[in-house]
């Protein structure tokens, strides 16, 4: 099984500064990765795929980088709508995981 | 309007068996591959089961291989969870997710807004 880990577990940072959210896997996934925002009370949304396409509603402020082991999820310059909890996912191999996620507060 | 409805979480007590439904809406529920996602109360997302859009093909973590089953019913545009032997690390909120008709990869463009089972005595 990949394990996946994410760093930090939580972030504090203020709006309009930048975030760097970061996520490592145990062995080499290509970009074989995905990231979500999750924010309280409701499912998650696709972000990421691809390691750095991003998915559809969201805005340029977020980006992906990375491939083989090591990923990174920036948010440019922090809104308020952005603190959510962001969770990394491997597909490139079965099972299917999830990093612990990373909690994004201010 | 595309989405994703689960329904069937309930309480239930360790030993005991449970079905969850994902009824579907929006899209063409037979081209899409499609997966259940728990959580845990307070924890991060673990991927359960998933099944190809033909239904055809399954996967299961290890968690829960050979108690839980994994189903689809393309006519009524439902996926299935049937839980047995469950456990009290069962306990969480279960999301159906969908994976993109675009791609051949395992990740969920959408989610449903989850059903929750607790395994307790």
């Amino acid at each position: 099984e990949i394990v996946m880990t994410q760093s930090p577990a939580t972030l504090s940072v203020s709006p309009g500064e930048r975030a760097t959210l970061s996520c490592r896997a145990s062995h080499s996934i290509s970009s074989n990765l995905a990231w979500y925002q999750q924010k309280p009370g409701q499912a998650p949304s696709l972000l990421i795929y691809g390691a750095s396409t991003r998915a559809t509603g969201f805005p340029a402020r977020f980006s992906g980088s990375g491939s083989g082991t090591e990923f990174t999820l920036t948010i440019s310059s922090l809104q308020s709508e952005d603190f959510a909890v962001y969770y990394c996912q491997q597909y490139n191999n079965w099972p299917l995981t999830f990093g612990g996620g990373t909690k994004v507060e201010i | 309007e595309v989405q994703l409805l689960e329904s069937g979480g309930r309480l239930v007590q360790p030993g005991g068996s449970l079905r969850l439904s994902c009824a579907a809406s929006g899209f063409t529920f037979s081209t899409n591959a499609m997966s259940w996602v728990r959580q845990a109360p307070g924890k991060g997302l673990e991927w359960v089961s998933g099944i190809s859009g033909s239904g055809d093909n399954t996967f299961y973590a290890e968690s829960v291989k050979g108690r839980f089953t994994i189903s689809r019913d393309t006519f009524k545009n439902t996926l299935y969870l049937q839980m047995n032997s469950l456990r009290a690390e069962d306990t969480a909120v279960f999301y159906c997710a969908k994976r993109p008709n675009w791609s051949d990869y395992w990740y969920f463009d959408l989610w449903g807004r989850g059903t929750l089972v607790t395994v307790s005595s």
